[in-house]
């Protein structure tokens, strides 16, 4: 049962570049997260979908992008990379707004 | 601004003692209540949830609500050393998809 799968783990890329993180779940939950986690900061949302075909910005949307291909997958884009956006970043699923489900999370680095 | 409160730490207890963790929340609005372990390096896991007054007791954990005074807690019974890991509180209103998460209690249980 592989649950909430994101790729890549790790990820270095430079100022301005662009890249996309993957995130898929196979447990058929209808709504999807990311967040990004930085040192001091807990858990900060960037997009969520509440259901397939819908996205919504979160507490720190700027300079992202996700596209909720279909009900298993939600993809974070990075458009313009800048040093601020190094962080770890978590994909989450939930069935219906309660318990969240994360992925292992993805280590992006930007010089 | 919903906010959800938790002291950094880190607490350190004995092994085998009870570690008590603590949150507060500012959005009487809430309804569900979710407590997540994130070892370092690790995403986060659901230990419990709680949605009605009083304790709710699993295993060695017990979690307590609180409304009219907006606090939740996380009782740890017998704590283990591989109990040490970041505790993250959330809280989620009636109708969202978006819970809001605390900045994690970092907890050492030492030998």
């Amino acid at each position: 049962n592989a649950g909430v799968t994101q790729t890549p783990k790790f990820q270095v890329l430079k100022t301005g570049q662009s890249m996309t993180l993957q995130c898929a779940q196979d447990m058929n939950h209808n709504s999807m997260y990311w967040y990004r986690q930085d040192p001091g900061m807990g858990l900060r949302l960037i997009y969520y979908s509440a259901s397939e075909g819908t996205t919504d910005k979160g507490e720190v949307p700027n300079g992202y992008n996700v596209s909720r291909l279909n009900k298993r997958e939600f993809s974070l884009r990075l458009e313009s990379a800048a040093p601020s956006q190094t962080s770890v970043y978590f994909c989450a699923s939930t069935p219906s707004a309660g318990e969240l489900f994360f992925g292992e999370g993805s280590r992006l680095t930007v010089l | 601004q919903k906010e959800v409160e938790q002291n950094s730490g880190p607490l350190s207890v004995p092994e085998g003692a009870i570690a008590s963790l603590n949150c507060t929340y500012s959005d009487r609005g809430s309804q569900s209540f979710f407590w997540y372990r994130q070892y370092s390096g690790k995403s986060p896991e659901l230990i419990m949830f709680i949605y009605s007054n009083g304790d709710k007791e699993d295993g060695r954990f017990t979690a307590q609500l609180n409304k009219a005074s907006q606090y939740v807690s996380l009782l740890i019974r017998d704590s283990q050393p591989s109990d040490s890991a970041t505790y993250l509180c959330a809280a989620r209103e009636g109708g969202s998809y978006i819970p809001t998460f605390g900045r994690g209690t970092s907890l050492i249980v030492h030998p």
